[in-house]
């Protein structure tokens, strides 16, 4: 079975801080990446991908990618009241040819102001 | 920029009853997906779609469960036979080439609750 393991908070940071977000994959083979925001009630809204080891910044997120240790993060720099949300990682998990996104549980993000 | 539809946003059923779930995926994409998601648990693959057949199912997807393209604008998920534990809000997604090509994007969701 191949998992997606986040910790599920939740995470309260100050608003203003750097908040945080870690994810660890099981499939070794997997090539794609990604971090979905999810506000209670509503589908998940992509943030970031991310398919290369190293880091990739788009406005105030930073997705880190380590394949080696199997570890996926999210930085979110100057964290708004509006970030509050559960944070997905998704990894495409391939079976006989077959992709599908495989998801963590989420963890659920406070931004305190 | 184009979404992908879903209706009903709601849907109540009773227990034995059966439910389509309709999605209206991007017009020029190829490639369809369902998702669902139990209330506080995680988002989790159902079935995936392409060129009129089904690519991939899970184990969730048993013999109550089918996918259709009806009209070749549509994309249909039906439960036949509800049960308690298939309430939940079921996600629509689709692409326009294989996913490791291209993002997948949602699309709002009918949260189904069964009775």
């Amino acid at each position: 079975q191949k998992e997606v393991e986040q910790n599920s908070g939740p995470l309260s940071v100050p608003e203003g801080a750097i908040a945080s977000l870690n994810c660890t994959y099981s499939d070794r083979g997997s090539q794609s990446f990604f971090w979905y925001r999810q506000y209670s009630g509503k589908s998940p809204e992509l943030i970031m991908s991310i398919y290369s080891n190293g880091d990739k910044e788009d406005g105030r997120f930073t997705a880190q990618l380590n394949k080696a240790s199997q570890y996926v993060s999210l930085l979110i720099r100057d964290s708004q009241p509006s970030d509050s949300a559960t944070y997905l990682c998704a990894v495409i998990t391939v079976n006989f040819g077959n992709e599908k996104l495989t998801f963590g549980t989420g963890t659920r993000l406070t931004i305190i102001p | 920029e184009p979404e992908v539809t879903q209706t009903p946003s709601h849907q109540v059923t009773q227990m034995g009853q059966e439910v389509i779930l309709r999605c209206v995926p991007i017009s020029n994409h190829l490639y369809f997906y369902w998702y669902r998601q139990i209330l506080g648990q995680k988002v989790e693959f159902l079935v995936s779609f392409y060129n009129n057949e089904i690519s991939e199912k899970s184990e969730i997807f048993d013999d109550q469960f089918s996918v259709e393209r009806p009209d070749g604008s549509n994309f249909t998920l039906k439960i036949r036979s509800t049960k308690l534990e298939d309430s939940a809000m079921y996600f629509c997604a689709s692409t326009r080439r294989p996913l490791t090509q291209e993002t997948q994007y949602f699309g709002p969701g009918t949260r189904l609750l069964v009775l």
